[in-house]
């Protein structure tokens, strides 16, 4: 059964960077793709972007570049940065697996980001 | 661009049908996926390729789809599936992007 441990800071101030990582334990990261996901305050799901087994990403067009995601296959693990935060990036975060036609069928727990000075 | 339309809310009385809709020009060409979401947890994959159920989901959970429209039908609504309901599709007219459409308020009255 595999399982995705999600962590990073909760309180990053504006301008700053917001970090987070996923850890997939139980699996490997081959023939998936990993991806990024968050939800405002009192809205819907906002897909951020992901990155395949190769290294190869596709990130939201409407956050205008602010993000990275990256891979580290000797841990396991991959990684968001969301640049020049403001008080519109808080949310809480997910991290998911997905895997070709069957969609994103293992998410991380979540963790809540607050931008505030 | 391209979005996802979904209605805000639908109610139903325990033991009905609900369904839910989702709209998009590009679904004809791109498969639709459907996530529920309860208060304070990881959404949940209960239909992925507009039709196909995981296992493990209840099959009082179907899809169906229609042109540009799909949609989630849960025959014999418990309460356990009052919830949010977002619909997920991909568009690659540019730069390939996922989205979600803006999510659906199920209430089981």
């Amino acid at each position: 059964q595999v399982q995705l441990q999600q962590w990073g800071a909760g309180l990053v101030k504006p301008s700053e960077t917001l970090s987070l990582t996923c850890a997939v334990y139980g699996g490997s990261l081959s023939n998936y793709y990993w991806s990024w996901i968050r939800r405002p305050p009192g809205k819907g799901l906002e897909w951020l972007g992901d990155i395949n087994y190769t290294g190869a990403t596709n990130d939201n067009p409407s956050l205008k570049s602010r993000v990275t995601i990256s891979l580290d296959t000797s841990k396991n693990q991959f990684s968001l940065r969301l640049s020049s935060v403001t008080a519109a990036d808080t949310a809480v975060y997910y991290c998911a697996r997905g895997r070709g036609d069957t969609g994103m069928d293992v998410w991380g727990p979540g963790t809540t980001v607050t931008v505030s000075s | 661009s391209y979005e996802l339309t979904q209605p805000p809310s639908v109610s139903v009385s325990p033991g009905q049908t609900a369904r839910i809709t989702c709209s998009g020009d590009a679904l004809p060409k791109q498969y639709a996926y459907w996530y529920q979401q309860k208060p304070a947890q990881a959404p949940v994959l209960v239909i992925y390729k507009d039709t196909e159920r995981p296992s493990g989901i209840p099959d009082r959970f179907s899809g169906s789809t229609s042109g540009t429209a799909v949609t989630l039908i849960i025959t014999g609504v418990q309460a356990e599936d009052e919830a949010d309901y977002f619909c997920q599709s991909a568009d690659t007219s540019g730069t390939y992007r996922r989205l979600f459409g803006g999510g659906t308020k199920l209430t089981v009255l």
